[in-house]
């Protein structure tokens, strides 16, 4: 079981960015995946969730309006959209395979970095 | 929202030690609850999830206790490898999912 994420991304305040998570070793409709990041040097923070099987979402309020999970069943990829990006916004972000009540594996993290 | 609050906030021990960290939910959570590792630049890894079951492949020196508000992350011998962060998450309002704001642990 393994998730692979996306490349490291610069990006500039006000732009969007679009990150993938692929999965592989399982079956992808079977679990979700939540989204979380991780400002340098601070806490883990929840995105969202997608349920990779019906496609159904749910946003922190945070994050709600400028977030949008998709997924792609035909290539077990799970998409991160995330606009008005701030200078804020710069983590990493991971996608993790949602077990139901605990998340296992992580994928390796994607670094966004946001700057004029 | 549930607010998850970990106590110490960092930590120094020794190799061999016995290590305890705490954390506290704002309200019962039941036995939703799980612990993570976090290496510098690495992602997170599950150690023990619904309080107390060890993840395959985690060595038995890791412990979880705990339900309702308060749980604890027992390391009952460190060994090198155990320097990290580590950090508590509740499952209980899943998907609506939130951490811990980590305990960090240095040697001493």
């Amino acid at each position: 079981v393994q998730l692979v994420q996306s490349g490291a991304e610069v990006k500039k305040p006000g732009a969007s960015v679009k990150l993938a998570c692929k999965a592989s070793g399982y079956r992808f409709t079977n679990h979700g995946i939540q989204w979380v990041r991780q400002v340098p040097g601070q806490n883990l923070e929840w995105m969202g969730w997608i349920n990779a099987g019906n496609g159904d979402t749910k946003y922190s309020q945070k994050f709600q309006g400028r977030v949008t999970i998709t997924r792609d069943t035909s290539a077990s990829t799970v998409s991160l959209d995330l606009g008005s990006l701030k200078s804020e916004d710069t983590a990493v972000y991971y996608c993790a395979r949602d077990e139901g009540w605990w998340l296992d594996p992580w994928g390796q993290g994607t670094l966004v970095t946001v700057s004029s | 929202d549930i607010q998850m609050t970990q106590s110490p906030s960092s930590l120094s021990a020794s190799v061999g030690d016995r290590v305890t960290i705490t954390c506290r939910a704002s309200q019962s959570i039941s036995s939703h609850l799980n612990w993570y590792q976090q290496k510098p630049g690495q992602a997170p890894k599950l150690l023990i999830y619904a309080a107390s079951h060890l993840q395959s492949g985690v060595p038995s020196r890791f412990s979880g206790s705990g339900s309702g508000t308060d749980f604890t992350l027992t390391i009952s011998s460190l060994q090198l490898g155990d320097f990290a962060t580590y950090y508590c998450q509740q499952s209980y309002s899943a998907p609506q999912i939130t951490f811990g704001q980590g305990t960090r642990l240095d040697i001493k």
